[in-house]
């Protein structure tokens, strides 16, 4: 199993630019979800989805869009890039483990926006 | 909201010495926790979790208790390694949900 693979490793993209962020799993899990992560602040939830064809807003979605047309693929658009967007972004599938749920990360897409 | 604090850091420490990293957390209810570690370059791994009160979870050599009563989640190792180096983040679940919120992360260094 590769588990989560992101590309690519690392982005540099102007402002106003666009660029989708590619996530897979070949855990046959159903949740996928898209973390950013920037100094200081820990993980924050941008967007996930409990199965193909169903996604979710989470705390931080502006300026992002996701779609799910498979179990294994989450990719995360960027419609027009802003420095604020400048982070590192994970991907994650989860699986059910008793009561709650285990969270497989991806290596991170670290982006730079200028 | 729900919402997870940890200790600032960066902690450094010595091999060997005894760490604690703290963690509390402000929810409704009964939520999950977990502590998450991120090695330099890599993605994060779940360290360990507990589901109720009172639970302990543990792996590596690395504890933490549920501590309702204190709504805390602490860290702890005997005798850490270099290895150990990482960043550990704190965070919670609700409900048996998948999504979590985390803490900002604490940044251990452990030097030979």
């Amino acid at each position: 199993n590769a588990g989560v693979t992101q590309t690519p490793k690392f982005q540099v993209l102007k402002t106003g630019q666009s660029m989708t962020l590619q996530c897979a799993q070949d855990m046959n899990h159903e949740y996928m979800s898209w973390y950013r992560q920037d100094p200081g602040m820990g993980l924050r939830l941008i967007h996930y989805s409990v199965g193909a064809g169903i996604t979710d807003q989470g705390e931080v979605p502006n300026g992002y869009n996701v779609s799910r047309s498979t179990t294994e693929d989450f990719p995360l658009r960027l419609l027009s890039a802003a420095p604020s967007q400048t982070s590192v972004y994970f991907c994650a599938s989860s699986r059910p483990d008793g009561s709650t749920y285990e969270q497989y990360f991806g290596p991170g897409t670290r982006l730079t926006v200028t | 909201g729900d919402s997870v604090t940890q200790m600032e850091g960066p902690v450094t420490l010595s091999e060997e010495a005894f760490l604690t990293i703290n963690c509390t957390y402000t929810a409704t209810g009964y939520p999950s926790l977990f502590w998450y570690v991120q090695y330099p370059g890599e993605g994060l791994q779940l360290l360990l979790k507990a589901t109720k009160a009172d639970d302990k979870g543990s792996n590596k050599g690395f504890e933490a208790t549920y501590r309702k009563e204190t709504t805390s989640f602490h860290l702890e190792k005997g005798s850490v390694q270099v290895s150990d180096s990482a960043v550990y983040f704190c965070a919670l679940s609700q409900g048996g949900s998948e999504k979590l919120v985390f803490g900002k992360g604490t940044k251990l260094t452990v030097n030979p």
